[in-house]
């Protein structure tokens, strides 16, 4: 089955230091991508989706210059927290589709973000 | 403005309860209805349901939409602890989007 890997899974980092994500889908071509935001006891936000070779679209409320994506090939994308603040930690996930195969999003196992 | 909202928000059964989840939604341009159990990380997906009345069962687990009425249920029998988790109501929209539910938390005790 489609399977998509998330790295690194947990990151701390300093205030006002910058932190990349990276989302690869491993046996499928992601033409979509999608990046959430996940809050303790929280459902899941969708912050952009990003396809590949485009600019991302982001959510209404989302800075995109805060959270930087890039879909720069059909099994990869990332997203680049800049300039971290406490206030920015959370678990992001990121979920691929292959509009080829019609449907179906494939989750990463997410990325828990603590900024100090 | 897109609602999906999921009732109860958490549940404690015992092990061999039977349970019932709830998804309501208001969403434009609707195409299907998922399913997800997420546990520690990534949501694994469990139903994708996109007509009306037509139940999907996989072992323990069943699932039917209701188009008119824009709802869902979810139904687990013979629960087990390994059932223990959150599950989230997705609804997804033209555009490939997916608008989720805040989740129901189930706790199934031994």
């Amino acid at each position: 089955g489609a399977v998509v890997s998330q790295h690194p899974s947990w990151v701390i980092c300093k205030s006002g230091t910058s932190v990349k994500i990276e989302c690869r889908s491993l046996d499928f071509q992601a033409t979509t991508m999608f990046w959430y935001r996940q809050f303790p006891k929280q459902s899941l936000m969708l912050m952009a989706t990003s396809n590949e070779g485009s600019k991302a679209t982001y959510e209404q409320g989302v800075e995109k210059d805060k959270f930087l994506i890039n879909h720069a090939s059909l099994t990869l994308s990332t997203l680049t927290v800049t300039s971290a603040h406490p206030e920015d930690s959370s678990f992001y996930i990121c979920s691929a589709t292959d509009s080829a195969r019609g449907y179906g999003y494939t989750f990463g196992s997410g990325t828990r973000l603590t900024v100090v | 403005e897109d609602k999906v909202v999921q009732s109860p928000l958490s549940l404690v059964v015992h092990e061999g309860d039977t349970v019932t989840l709830n998804c309501s939604y208001e969403v434009t341009n609707f195409r299907s209805l998922l399913w997800y159990k997420q546990e520690k990380k990534a949501p694994t997906f469990l139903f994708m349901l996109t007509s009306s009345g037509i139940e999907k069962k996989s072992g323990r687990l069943s699932s039917i939409l209701d188009k008119k009425e824009l709802f869902s249920i979810l139904n687990i029998t013979a629960t087990q602890t390994g059932d223990s988790a959150v599950y989230l109501c997705a609804v997804e929209k033209g555009g490939n989007k997916l608008v989720f539910g805040a989740g129901t938390i189930l706790r199934v005790k031994s």
